[in-house]
């Protein structure tokens, strides 16, 4: 039971490329997160998800996109990257919405 | 929507001696209320919460909270803390629609 993992753990961009970041949980939960971890801010939810196909806009959504395609499966984009963009990145699932969130391990990003 | 206040972003602590980390929070609605622990490198893992019921909730790696709807705080407690310890600690509140608000985390330091 392998929980939440994250794809890839560490990446350098430069700015103006794509990438996307694989989130996969194998706990069967609806609902899937992801937040940016910042020094000092905490972490910020960008998008979720509350089930297969759903995505919704958390509170700094400008500049991802999301995508559910698959139950076990979180997508989170970034088309055209900026050095504001480098944080940590993490995702999560809940089985039901307002209880516990399981997070991965998190992906370190750096935008040059 | 609600808004979480940790009051101090680093405590220092002795080994063996007790710690407390405060939170406080805003919200105009019923809140589920939420510690989570972030060891370096690691993703967040959850201490403990309170959904409902009594307001003295017990965790893991025997940390407490204590739940006070008047003064709108759910601050942490451990009586006597170890090396293991040394981590970020992050409070978080959300309402019935599950979306997490999380306060910008407090650095414990233990030392022999």
């Amino acid at each position: 039971n392998a929980g939440v993992t994250q794809t890839p753990k560490f990446r350098v961009l430069k700015t103006g490329q794509s990438m996307t970041l694989l989130c996969a949980q194998d706990m069967n939960h609806e609902y899937m997160y992801w937040y940016r971890q910042d020094p000092g801010m905490g972490l910020r939810l960008i998008h979720y998800s509350v089930g297969e196909g759903t995505t919704a806009k958390g509170e700094v959504p400008d500049g991802y996109n999301v995508s559910r395609l698959k139950k076990q499966n979180f997508l989170l984009g970034l088309e055209s990257a900026a050095p504001s963009q480098t944080s940590v990145y993490f995702c999560a699932s809940s089985y039901v919405r307002a209880d516990t969130q399981y997070f991965g391990p998190g992906t370190r990003l750096t935008v040059l | 929507a609600q808004s979480v206040t940790q009051l101090d972003s680093q405590v220092p602590v002795f080994e063996e001696a007790p710690v407390e980390l405060r939170c406080n929070y805003s919200s105009s609605v019923s809140v589920y209320l939420f510690w989570y622990v972030q060891y370096p490198n690691q993703g967040l893992q959850l201490l403990l919460k309170y959904l409902s019921g009594s307001t003295l909730v017990k965790g893991i790696n025997g940390f407490e909270a204590e739940f006070n709807k008047s003064q709108t705080s759910f601050h942490l407690r451990k009586p006597s803390v170890h090396i293991s310890d040394t981590a970020e600690y992050f409070c978080a509140v959300t309402d019935s629609w599950g979306k997490l608000q999380f306060g910008a985390g407090t650095q414990v330091v233990v030392t022999p």
